[in-house]
């Protein structure tokens, strides 16, 4: 079946530093994956998503690359602001059924 | 931006007493999905629902629990008798037609003692 692993947290920065999350999965076919993310007292949101191998999905300076050999979703961002804390949520979902199986999330806090 | 929105954000129940969690999708999407999150657990699938029957359903989703859609607005998730492993985070979602993009609820958070 389809599993999701990422990196456990919590996770704690200084602005501006360097934040990356691993992630990888096991999947029966060619998903697509996903990073969503959820702010204090909001629903997950999409943060971006990759539907094929060597994909970059990027949005709002964070950017992770479909790597298929090493089935890996790594989310990057160079520079975090205290704006960017929230938990982040790996998934991937097969086509055809658009159900997302997640990771256990993520806590990051940013401090300035 | 439209939201989908869940009622209550918290809610505590004793143990054995039925629940609703109540989710109202954005207006236009056709595929609901209900997921879970224990306290330090993965999110969960729960149950997909399209075209006013469920679509899958996961080995969480027992005889216990049911879906319902009965307004053509709300979505809502009933669990008969809960237990206490049924405290979590409840997540609505919903999506339009053929996309992968599942636009999420804030929660509810469940409470049973």
């Amino acid at each position: 079946g389809n599993s999701v692993t990422q990196m456990e947290g919590p996770v704690t920065l200084s602005e501006e530093a360097f934040l990356t999350i691993n992630c990888t999965y096991t999947a029966t076919g060619y998903p697509s994956l996903f990073w969503y993310v959820q702010y204090p007292g909001e629903g997950l949101q999409l943060l971006l998503k990759a539907t094929k191998a060597d994909d970059k999905g990027s949005n709002k300076g964070f950017e992770a690359t479909y790597r298929k050999e090493t089935t890996s979703f790594h989310l990057e961002k160079g520079s975090v602001q205290v704006s960017d804390s929230a938990v982040y949520f790996c998934a991937l979902s097969d086509m055809g059924d658009y159900k997302l199986s997640f990771g256990a999330g993520t806590t990051v806090t940013v401090r300035a | 931006e439209p939201e989908v929105t869940q009622t209550p954000s918290h809610q505590v129940t004793q143990m054995g007493q039925e629940v609703i969690l109540r989710c109202v999708p954005i207006s236009n999407h056709l595929y609901f999905y209900w997921y879970r999150q224990i306290l330090g657990q993965k999110v969960e699938f729960l149950v997909s629902f399209y075209n006013n029957e469920i679509s899958e359903k996961s080995e969480i989703f027992d005889d216990q629990f049911s879906v319902e859609r009965p307004d053509g607005s709300n979505f809502t998730l009933k669990i008969r008798s809960t237990k206490l492993e049924d405290s979590a985070m409840y997540f609505c979602a919903s999506r339009p037609p053929a996309t992968e993009k599942l636009f999420f609820g804030s929660g509810t958070q469940l409470s049973v003692l």
